[in-house]
């Protein structure tokens, strides 16, 4: 079982419209959680960090969070063109371990 | 959030060859960094965590004398790939993370390296 897992998509969303992104996790001592974007041959950039259950406001951007449930998502309300990018879910596992894993991205194409 | 540069952003060479990749905190001083490898199409999967100061703890698969990892400084983390050959070539990211935001990792922009 892989320790984060994303739907790989594609996941297709008209502009304007809500994109919703999806992440569990499986081990249970997970601490801290980060969405990153990474655009086409660049880097992942920070989106947002969330450490406690529910919801977590940045602008267009929310981040939820149900620990009982080993659930992370994210929501992008108004979605934008430049929107259009893979969406990496990451875990921090358990004290003391500073490694992030990284689910495999879902990818996601905003429609003008 | 904290700024993370890498050098060189691209690098061809010859197999056989080595190269070193740089990759620094600019406004920050980083404990702690961490070497990702991505093949196309592939998410990233992580190489060794960098300690200033100490050996650095190697993933599991990971050649620790391909990969020499050098963090001689809290602003600066080497990445050299010895002997390169053309699987080695791939997308190669650093990230750094910030004290002062715990378990924040942010990442440099990356060297595509690509062995001839």
């Amino acid at each position: 079982q892989k320790e984060v897992e994303q739907n790989s998509g594609p996941l297709s969303v008209p502009e304007g419209a809500i994109a919703s992104l999806n992440c569990t996790y499986s081990d249970r001592v997970s601490q801290s959680f980060f969405w990153y974007r990474q655009y086409s041959g660049k880097s992942p950039e920070l989106i947002m960090s969330i450490y406690s259950n529910g919801d977590k406001e940045d602008g267009r951007f929310t981040a939820q969070l149900n620990k009982a449930s080993q659930y992370v998502s994210l929501l992008i309300r108004d979605s934008q063109p430049s929107d259009s990018a893979t969406y990496l879910c990451a875990v921090k596992t358990g004290f003391g371990n500073e490694k992030l894993t990284f689910g495999t991205g879902t990818r996601l194409t905003i429609i003008p | 959030g904290a700024v993370v540069s890498q050098h060189p952003s691209w690098v061809i060479c010859k197999s056989g060859t080595s190269v070193k990749i740089e990759c620094r905190s600019l406004d920050f001083q980083a404990t702690t960094m961490f070497w990702y490898r991505q093949f196309p199409k592939q998410s990233l999967m992580l190489m060794a965590t960098s300690n200033e100061g100490s050996k650095a703890t190697y993933e599991q698969g990971v050649e620790k004398d391909k990969f020499l990892i050098n963090h001689a400084s809290l602003t600066l983390s080497t990445l050299t790939v010895t002997s390169a050959h053309p699987e080695d070539s791939s997308f190669y990211i650093c990230s750094a993370r910030d004290p002062q935001y715990t378990d924040t990792q942010y990442f440099g922009p990356g060297t595509r390296l690509t062995v001839l």
